[in-house]
C-alpha cells in the first residue's frame, strides 16, 4: 500500500507553546488528508478534513483557531496545535487519500505531551 | 460525533482459536472497512467492503458487509500471537471514497 509518514512521532512541549505536526504522502499525491485525535484506549475521532489549496473543514466542536491545518501541496499537510495546554495531550493521526481512489492510508501517529 | 457500535470491547483467547467481532449502525453505510492498530502506531487497513452481502477474505481474516448495510463482521481464524492489537471497524455513508470515515470503539484482542 501507499506510505504516509508523520513527523514527529513523539513530542513534548511546554504549556503555551505551539507544536507543528507534519503528514506526508511519500509515494503518491493526496488532494485530501484527514486529521484524527485518539485518546488512550479510545477510538479515532475525526478533527478535520484537509483539502489541498483550500481551507480545511473542521468537525463540530473542534476549534479551528486552536488546531491550524495547512495543506499547501499535494504531498504535505500540517497540523499546528497553538498555545498548547495539558488537555491537548493526545495521539494525533493523519490519513491521506491516494490519487488512484483506493482507501485512505494512515500515518504512524504523533504522541503529543504538553507539560 | 457519531460512532459505530462495535463488540466485543475486548477479548482474551487461546492461540489457535477463531475470533469474531462485529459492528452495527442505526444508519446505512455504503462502505465498511476493518483496520488493525498496534500500540503507538496508526491503523492499517485489513479489508474493505463495498457491496451489501460482500464476503471478502485476506489470509486468515474474513469480513462481510451485511445485507441491511447496517452491520459488518470480521472473523479471524486460528489466531496467533501477532494478531494482538486493537481492531476497528469504520463506515462511510457516501458513495465516493473521499467521504469521511466513522469509526467503531474498537475491539482489543489479547491472545
Amino acid at each position: 500500500g501507499a506510505v504516509v509518514s508523520q513527523h514527529p512521532s513523539r513530542v513534548i512541549c511546554k504549556s503555551g507553546t505551539s507544536v507543528k505536526i507534519e503528514c506526508r504522502s511519500l509515494d503518491f499525491q493526496a488532494t485530501t488528508m484527514f486529521w484524527y485525535r485518539q485518546f488512550p484506549k479510545k477510538s479515532l475521532m475525526l478533527m478535520a478534513t484537509s483539502n489541498e489549496g483550500s481551507k480545511a473543514t473542521y468537525e463540530q466542536g473542534v476549534e479551528k483557531d486552536k488546531f491550524l491545518i495547512n495543506h499547501a501541496s499535494l504531498t504535505l499537510s500540517t497540523l499546528t496545535v497553538t498555545s498548547a495546554h495539558p488537555e491537548d495531550s493526545s495521539f494525533y493521526i493523519c490519513s491521506a487519500l491516494d490519487t488512484w481512489n483506493t482507501e485512505a492510508f494512515f500515518g504512524q501517529g504523533t504522541r503529543l505531551t504538553v507539560v | 460525533g457519531q460512532q459505530l457500535n462495535q463488540s466485543p470491547q475486548s477479548m482474551f483467547i487461546q492461540e489457535g482459536e477463531d475470533v469474531s467481532m462485529n459492528c452495527t449502525s442505526s444508519s446505512i453505510f455504503n462502505t465498511w472497512l476493518w483496520y488493525k492498530q498496534d500500540p503507538g502506531e496508526g491503523p492499517v487497513l485489513l479489508i474493505a467492503l463495498y457491496k451489501a452481502g460482500e464476503l471478502t477474505s485476506n489470509g486468515r481474516l474474513t469480513a462481510q458487509f451485511g445485507i441491511t448495510r447496517k452491520d459488518s463482521f470480521l472473523n479471524i481464524s486460528a489466531s496467533i500471537p501477532s494478531d494482538v492489537g486493537i481492531y476497528f471497524c469504520a463506515g462511510r455513508h457516501g458513495s465516493s471514497n473521499t467521504g469521511k470515515l466513522i469509526f467503531g470503539q474498537g475491539t482489543t484482542l489479547q491472545v
